[in-house]
């Protein structure tokens, strides 16, 4: 069945870094989307593109994100300066037609 | 602002009793919600969905009702079995636009043997 994949599974960062998640969405699809899960909370819609360009993004998605899609396979959401509350769950989802499916997460600690 | 409301956050069954999660919308233009079963480590899977044009749906021992009117949904599991045991979220999405989710806060069931 085909999935998204995330890397890596675990990354950890000195406040003030500036990271890079990576994700390889369904070959298919055409629309992909960064969400974010702090410890224990709800998970949080960070951006959606389409095109080739943003379509949508929440207040969480300031000056210090960017997305890019590099390729015809990745999707990479930059954080430019990393904050400590920068930390959570980063889960990548893709859709063609009516399901989104989610990559199994990056797990961003800020230290 | 947009919201979606998930009751209750911990629900523990007997193994073999049924399961209900409850989800409130705000947004009255949602019509497409669904359902993910969020297993420890794992990224969220969907289980179920439903559109606004119909009221219930089935899928073997899932289930999900739709009340638009009262902007309510559930999640129901019959026949609980223990590798149910994980994290449930439900969403809601508005399909004319980039179809972003607007998830509830989660629901931890625990399905004792």
């Amino acid at each position: 069945e085909p999935e998204v994949t995330q890397t890596p599974s675990h990354q950890v960062t000195q406040m003030g870094q500036e990271v890079i998640l990576r994700c390889v969405p369904i070959s298919n699809h055409l629309y992909f989307y960064w969400y974010r899960q702090i410890l224990g909370q709800k998970v949080e819609f960070l951006v959606s593109f389409y095109n080739n360009e943003i379509s949508e993004k929440s207040e969480i998605f300031d000056d210090q994100f960017s997305v890019e899609r590099p390729d015809g396979s990745n999707f990479t959401l930059k954080i430019r300066s990393t904050k400590l509350e920068d930390s959570a769950m980063y889960f990548c989802a893709s859709r063609q037609g009516w399901e989104t499916f989610f990559g199994q997460g990056t797990r961003l600690t800020v230290v | 602002g947009e919201n979606v409301e998930q009751h209750p956050s911990t629900l523990s069954v007997q193994e073999g009793d049924s399961a209900v999660i409850k989800c409130t919308y705000s947004d009255s233009a949602s019509n497409y919600f669904p359902w993910y079963k969020q297993e420890l480590g794992k990224g969220p899977q969907l289980i179920i969905d439903i559109r606004s044009n119909v009221g219930e749906k089935k899928d073997q021992r899932i289930a999900v009702t739709l009340n638009k009117t009262a902007k309510h949904f559930s999640l129901h599991i019959t026949e609980t079995q223990p590798e149910d045991s994980a994290v449930y979220f439900c969403a809601a999405s508005i399909t004319s636009g980039t179809y972003k989710y607007i998830f509830g806060t989660g629901t931890r069931l625990k399905v004792l043997a």
